[in-house]
């Protein structure tokens, strides 16, 4: 089965610097996707950003980049100009294209420092 | 919350009942599921739903089961809830490999 590891429980960052959420897959399959989400403490889950396998371009949205390190099965998220509403719970998941469930890592809770 | 209504949102029972935690879509997505969130071990799939009357299992389904007689609807039950159920959770859709859209959670307490 496939696991998803993030290795940090818990990460801080000072507004307006950069911070990197760090996240591991182990899968045997070739065409797969990536996700990650945002927890605030409403516990709404917010999709972040998604990465599809086959693809070597490194997804963006706005201050939100990954690094893809595919060969590796990495899969980090790069947090720009932190802001203090993205202190939350970030989960990476990770969905295979064979099957329609979706597993997710146990999280790292960010803290953004005024 | 891209249209799914969970119900309760809170719910407080004694261990030995049984529970049934509503799942309600409005977007005609094929899939759904069942997550439980707890400290330190992330989000876990229970079980999911790839169309009416088709479930499967998931990493934590003991003591669970579901059932999806209607395409927006998807339950959950607990037959006899026990302390260790304690946890809040979360239905979710999404169509054919899209991302997951969840509810706003449930938080199920055992007592």
């Amino acid at each position: 089965a496939q696991t998803v590891t993030q290795s940090q429980p818990e990460m801080s960052v000072q507004e307006a610097e950069t911070v990197t959420l760090s996240c591991t897959y182990d899968t045997s399959e070739s065409d797969y996707y990536l996700f990650w989400y945002k927890q605030p403490p409403s516990r709404q889950m917010i999709l972040v950003i998604r990465q599809e396998a086959y693809k070597q371009q490194n997804a963006t949205e706005n201050r939100f980049s990954v690094n893809f390190q595919k060969a590796a099965k990495s899969f980090s998220l790069k947090i720009s100009d932190s802001q203090l509403g993205d202190a939350a719970m970030y989960f990476c998941a990770y969905r295979g294209s064979n099957n329609n469930d979706m597993r997710f890592g146990a999280g790292t809770r960010l803290t953004v420092k005024p | 919350d891209a249209g799914i209504t969970q119900s309760p949102r809170h719910k407080v029972t004694e261990t030995g009942t049984p529970v049934t935690l509503r799942c309600h879509q409005t977007e005609n997505h094929r899939y759904m599921y069942w997550y439980r969130q707890d400290p330190g071990h992330g989000l876990r799939l229970i079980h999911y739903s790839y169309g009416v009357k088709d479930t499967d299992k998931g990493e934590v389904s003991d003591g669970y089961s579901v059932s999806r007689s209607k395409t927006e609807d998807f339950l959950l039950t607990l037959e006899s809830a026990t302390s260790s159920q304690t946890s809040v959770y979360f239905c979710a859709i999404s169509a054919s490999l899209t991302p997951l859209h969840f509810g706003n959670g449930t938080r199920l307490t055992v007592t």
